[in-house]
């Protein structure tokens, strides 16, 4: 059953801590994308990665960190840095990640709190 | 910047009545894609758009694409509580850093029994 998967599904953190996200596609795609969503403003982008071992900075990439050491995986760090990190985290992934009719695949999302 | 909006924000309807959402885009677009997000889910790609003037259906939906390629809409007819969620317009990003797709702010569509 191929698809994308995050976890954990909800995340709690207190202030001032480092939190990861996972995210993992066993659909062979290339590219893979974060994005964060916050109530009315829709999907904005974090991060993208085309490659292995290579990614770039979306819209908001300030105060996160990602990795792309394998295909299949690219988690999200959340860091200390961010100033206002409580926000519904999408993961999704596409074939090639740069062809104009490229369709984005998405994972189910973890809902981060800060306490 | 590029950027791609659409209106209205949020729809509320009765069952049985008709819904539109509309998507703009600042620059012509080679195509547009569309996602629905229900409510505490995860967007899932609906239909894409190539060519100007195109239009699809799927079943109560009807997708269109301008002829100048920069605009869109989606009409749904007779909603049903089923098409609760929200729309999202998508189209490709041109240079920057944005990735391979710019999404416009989404419509929200609530249906009432």
């Amino acid at each position: 059953d191929g698809g994308i998967t995050q976890s954990p599904k909800y995340l709690f953190r207190k202030e001032g801590q480092n939190v990861t996200l996972s995210c993992e596609q066993n659909l062979n795609h290339d590219a893979m994308y974060w994005y964060r969503q916050d109530p009315g403003q829709g999907l904005r982008l974090i991060y993208y990665s085309q490659i292995v071992n290579d990614f770039q900075k979306g819209d908001i990439a300030e105060g996160y960190s990602v990795s792309r050491e394998k295909k299949e995986s690219f988690p999200l760090t959340v860091t200390s840095a961010q100033k206002n990190p409580t926000a519904f985290y999408l993961c999704a992934s596409s074939i090639e990640g740069q062809g104009a009719i490229d369709t984005q695949y998405f994972g189910p999302g973890t809902r981060l709190t800060v306490l | 910047g590029q950027q791609v909006m659409q209106i209205p924000q949020y729809q509320h309807v009765q069952e049985g009545e008709d819904f539109t959402t509309y998507c703009n885009s600042s620059t012509t677009l080679s195509n547009i894609q569309w996602y629905k997000q229900r409510p505490g889910g995860h967007p899932v790609f609906l239909i894409q758009l190539v060519k100007s003037g195109e239009v699809k259906k799927q079943k109560r939906l009807t997708f269109q694409f301008g002829e100048a390629k920069k605009n869109s809409s989606l009409h749904i007819t007779a909603t049903q509580t089923t098409d609760v969620g929200t729309y999202f317009c998508a189209g490709p990003h041109y240079g920057g850093s944005q990735g391979n797709l710019i999404f416009g702010k989404g419509t929200k569509l609530s249906v009432k029994p």
